[in-house]
């Protein structure tokens, strides 16, 4: 498949066990951020977003939390999953003053999950 | 409804030649964005395109350049390759609604090999 992500800090977990992967991100004035699964072979697929008036939203399995004063993410997972073995990003999007949002997007985490 | 469609998936050129990808988003989708993702930068944005007009650029040089068809299809080309081109580039299509930032939706990707 594809390596995407040979120099990414790596979380590795139990199956089972609760994953919480974490993102600082740069702009104070971002009002919009997603998180995004990248598995081996593929694009990235959305998972969660969450807006800058919230500080917290929950999904299925996964829950976003935004702390706008030290400008950090976290996106947890729940129960995980060897299917949840990928890289995740987070991007933040900022309100542009004319045109369209265009993301940016961190590093990655590479989540590793042992069964 | 299908996804977003990338062509060719694999590609090894040498340097000096040049090379045009193709994307074909999803239905009714208007915006197509342009990334090149490597290991040792992530993900980075090289271009937008809304109804056929380049509305975003990202830093980089003017050999990589794109363009959109009426149809929403896009192609970026890269010409004069340099081993440093070799990345996977993902297109991602979005509706680019008037009221936000939009989820991306991407695809696959297209890797490119420079020997």
């Amino acid at each position: 498949g594809e390596s995407v992500g040979l120099h990414l800090p790596t979380l590795s977990v139990q199956e089972g066990d609760n994953s919480i992967i974490n993102c600082a991100y740069s702009n104070s004035a971002s009002d919009y951020f997603i998180w995004y699964k990248q598995e081996s072979g593929k694009g990235p697929q959305f998972i969660i977003d969450i807006r800058s008036n919230m500080d917290k939203r929950q999904g299925q399995r996964v829950t976003v939390l935004l702390n706008k004063t030290v400008k950090h993410l976290s996106l947890q997972i729940a129960a995980t999953q060897p299917g949840d073995s990928a890289v995740y990003f987070c991007a933040e999007n900022l309100h542009p003053s004319g045109g369209s949002y265009i993301p940016t997007f961190g590093r990655g985490t590479s989540l590793i999950v042992h069964p | 409804k299908a996804g977003v469609t990338q062509t060719p998936r694999y590609l090894i050129k040498t340097r000096g030649q040049q090379v045009t990808l193709s994307c074909s988003p999803i239905s009714g989708h208007r915006s197509v964005s342009w990334y090149q993702q490597t290991p040792g930068q992530g993900l980075q944005f090289l271009f937008e395109y809304f109804s056929e007009t380049q509305r975003n650029k990202g830093n980089f040089p003017g050999r990589f350049s794109g363009r959109q068809f009426s149809n929403s299809r896009s192609e970026m080309n890269v010409s004069t390759l340099e081993l440093g081109d070799s990345a996977l580039y993902l297109c991602a299509s979005s509706p680019s609604l008037s009221s936000g930032a939009n989820v991306l939706t991407f695809g696959a990707g297209s890797r490119l090999t420079v020997l």
